[in-house]
């Protein structure tokens, strides 16, 4: 089966400007989680989506930080105006449930100078 | 929020068995223990899960204290390719949801010599 894509695979910009991430994931999965990956660290959950709801956004910095999951399947991951100290990895899930694991893509590196 | 204490990391040589231990003396009767690796570049990929009894796959052996306090990941014979930050992960008890959203902490680097 395909895996979860995402892209860009990397993205350079400025402080204050913005930027979309984008995931598609496993077909029939409907539950979609966006990780952040600071360096040196395990990944951080920023928001669950099941279907096209929000679970869980209570670790989203939602000054700056949005999502949306259109239709259930695609989604997009929006910062805006960026900050030097969102420099990360952003890994996109996807799982039918729990006793199937997680399968992710291999995540946006975005550098924000 | 994690729960699990792992060595920050570990060395094997290759084709030599390695035991990655971790702690969760705090886990609670429904927790499910899982473990993923992050490959260099790459996202977590998913390695195996278990709840009571030790588990077998393809890729790794879970074996689980009796108490449940520990668990320890058996990689039969170390490859180079082995070479990850493996992270050991339960269920978040106090979310309580059933879809089982992931918590990672430091995990633990293990490093394969030729």
């Amino acid at each position: 089966e395909a895996g979860v894509a995402q892209s860009p695979r990397y993205k350079i910009i400025e402080k204050r400007q913005s930027v979309a991430f984008w995931c598609n994931p496993i077909s029939g999965h409907a539950t979609l989680y966006w990780y952040q990956q600071i360096l040196g660290q395990g990944p951080k959950l920023l928001i669950q989506f099941q279907n096209n709801g929000v679970v869980d956004d209570s670790q989203l910095p939602k000054d700056r930080f949005s999502a949306e999951r259109l239709k259930g399947v695609d989604s997009t991951l929006k910062i805006q105006p960026a900050k030097l100290e969102d420099s990360a990895v952003y890994l996109c899930a996807s799982s039918w449930s729990e006793s199937y694991g997680y399968t992710f893509g291999s995540g946006t590196r975005l550098t924000v100078v | 929020d994690a729960k699990t204490t792992q060595p920050n990391s570990m060395e094997s040589n290759e084709e030599e068995p390695v035991h990655l231990p971790c702690n969760h003396s705090t886990i609670s009767g429904t927790d499910y223990i899982h473990w993923y690796r992050q490959l260099p570049s790459q996202g977590p990929e998913y390695v195996i899960h278990g709840l009571t009894s030790n588990v077998n796959n393809r890729m790794a052996s879970l074996a689980i204290a009796e108490d449940r306090k520990s668990s320890t990941l058996i990689l039969h014979r170390a490859t180079l390719r082995d070479a990850a930050v493996y992270y050991c992960i339960l269920r978040d008890p106090d979310r309580g949801s059933t879809l089982g959203r992931l918590y990672f902490g430091r995990g633990t680097q293990l490093t394969v010599w030729p």
